[in-house]
């Protein structure tokens, strides 16, 4: 599965969009892009995925650039709520696999009031 | 709608004591089931997963054991705990019919061995 790189904090003003950047420079065509949350002491959270075209859904929008290099996920309203940690995992679909999935250190969002 | 349950949520066992935790899912069959471990500011260890009743893959060599004794249960055993068995135990699920391959994850069990 592909290396992702994502800034390791950020801050958004509660109201205000969100935008969660991740690099996968290495991603090959048959890779999705997923991206999951873990608020504190909670199991992580899936939120969206997409292979090449833009995708939303009720939490949130994946923006995914031509080359696939590179997304964002985006949280058009964040709330205090929305504090956590944003994992982009890149990975693929094939079959005799585990299929699991590899979590790095992932971008801690914090929303301010 | 489907969901995953897991308990106990929280756990404090003493060195060398055995363990069980359970997870089960509802609202699905046939799913793959996974066990994952967080330890403190880590991320995510795969320990087993299972693909269906009986059949257990283990990923990492260790003292826990993992049984899927109906398709929708999946258990987490040790017979004796050791100090580095403490973390944030996560069962989760994923039908392989889905198209997206995503992945869901219960509550988790917090285990403290002291």
């Amino acid at each position: 599965d592909a290396k992702t790189t994502q800034p390791p904090s950020m801050d958004c003003a509660e109201g205000r969009a969100a935008n969660l950047p991740c690099n996968h420079s290495t991603i090959s065509g048959n890779e999705y892009v997923y991206w999951y949350r873990q608020i504190h002491s909670q199991g992580p959270q899936y939120i969206i995925h997409g292979l090449k075209n833009n995708e939303t859904n009720e939490m949130a929008s994946l923006i995914i650039t031509e080359d696939r290099k590179s997304s964002t996920l985006i949280l058009p309203h964040a709330t205090l709520r929305d504090t956590a940690v944003y994992y982009c995992i890149v990975r693929g679909i094939s079959s005799g696999s585990a299929r699991q999935l590899t979590f790095g250190s992932g971008t801690q969002l914090t929303v301010l009031p | 709608s489907q969901t995953i349950h897991q308990w106990p949520a929280t756990l404090v066992q003493p060195v060398g004591s055995p363990l069980s935790l359970e997870c089960t899912v509802e609202g699905t069959s046939n799913p793959n089931l996974y066990w994952y471990r967080q330890a403190a500011g880590r991320g995510l260890q795969l320990l087993f997963y299972s693909v269906g009743i009986g059949q257990i893959s283990s990923e990492v060599p260790q003292n826990l054991s993992a049984s899927r004794p109906q398709d929708r249960q999946f258990i987490l055993s040790s017979k004796k705990l050791l100090l580095s068995d403490s973390g944030f135990y996560l069962c989760a699920w994923y039908h392989p019919d889905r198209a997206g391959h995503e992945q869901y994850f219960g509550p988790g069990t917090r285990l403290t061995v002291t």
